[in-house]
């Protein structure tokens, strides 16, 4: 696609639900970032691939988190037994390179409110 | 954690005006890079200035890179209503690293 497309945009889940968000990088993107952004605050990194390779997942704030990108192109973060604290935007973002000729393309994110 | 901070947090302008945000970073860096993020949307990639440039244009955009005081500056000439939004420096240590951004800078351009 044009973008980078995030699925659901909003999702309610009850504490210790568990919850799927899925990211669709631009088509042919290498590096696949997710990150965090809680209201009022910049977004804070959760996670790095680089193909189907996760190369950095020092950001996942707990091991209820957990992100894949098995054919190098789809993501999903799964949160586990969600927390009020997970409350907040996940963003996740695309790449063609290492982002450091053109930038990155960010999704709209998914706003995870946990109740 | 944060790896940089933007000041003003909040800043207020008539249409027409220029805005400046300024924005610090703590460690040596690849590029840094520049978005904007309107209210519920994700961001939007602005601009990018290496770690050996100085100065960037692009439009009505200019961003100057000043590395011995780990300092960026973000000017928008002649705003508009539609710059409304929030702004964000993010750092980039190279080689596929994370991005690492700041705390942000909301600036209302007031008709």
């Amino acid at each position: 696609g044009a973008g980078v497309s995030q699925s659901p945009r909003y999702k309610v889940a009850k504490r210790g639900q568990d919850v799927a968000l899925r990211c669709d990088p631009i088509s042919g993107h290498v590096s696949l970032f997710w990150y965090q952004q809680a209201l009022g605050q910049g977004p804070e990194f959760l996670t790095y691939f680089q193909n189907e390779a996760q190369l950095d997942k020092s950001g996942l704030p707990s091991d209820r988190f957990f992100a894949e990108r098995p054919e190098g192109s789809v993501s999903t973060l799964k949160i586990q037994r969600t927390q009020q604290e997970d409350s907040a935007v996940y963003l996740c973002a695309s790449s063609q390179d290492y982002g450091d000729l053109h930038g990155y393309t960010f999704g709209s994110g998914t706003r995870l409110t946990v109740v | 954690s944060q790896q940089g901070e933007e000041d003003p947090q909040a800043l207020s302008i008539q249409e027409g005006e220029n805005a400046t945000m300024n924005c610090s970073y703590k460690t040596s860096i690849n590029n840094l890079q520049w978005y904007r993020q309107n209210s519920g949307r994700g961001l939007v990639h602005l601009i990018l200035i290496r770690s050996n440039e100085r100065e960037k244009h692009s439009g009505r955009l200019r961003v100057t890179l000043d590395t011995s005081k780990k300092s960026s500056s973000l000017l928008i000439t002649a705003s508009r209503a539609a710059d409304t939004a929030s702004y964000f420096c993010a750092t980039d240590r190279g080689g596929g690293n994370k991005l690492t951004f700041g705390t942000g800078t909301q600036l209302k351009v007031e008709l």
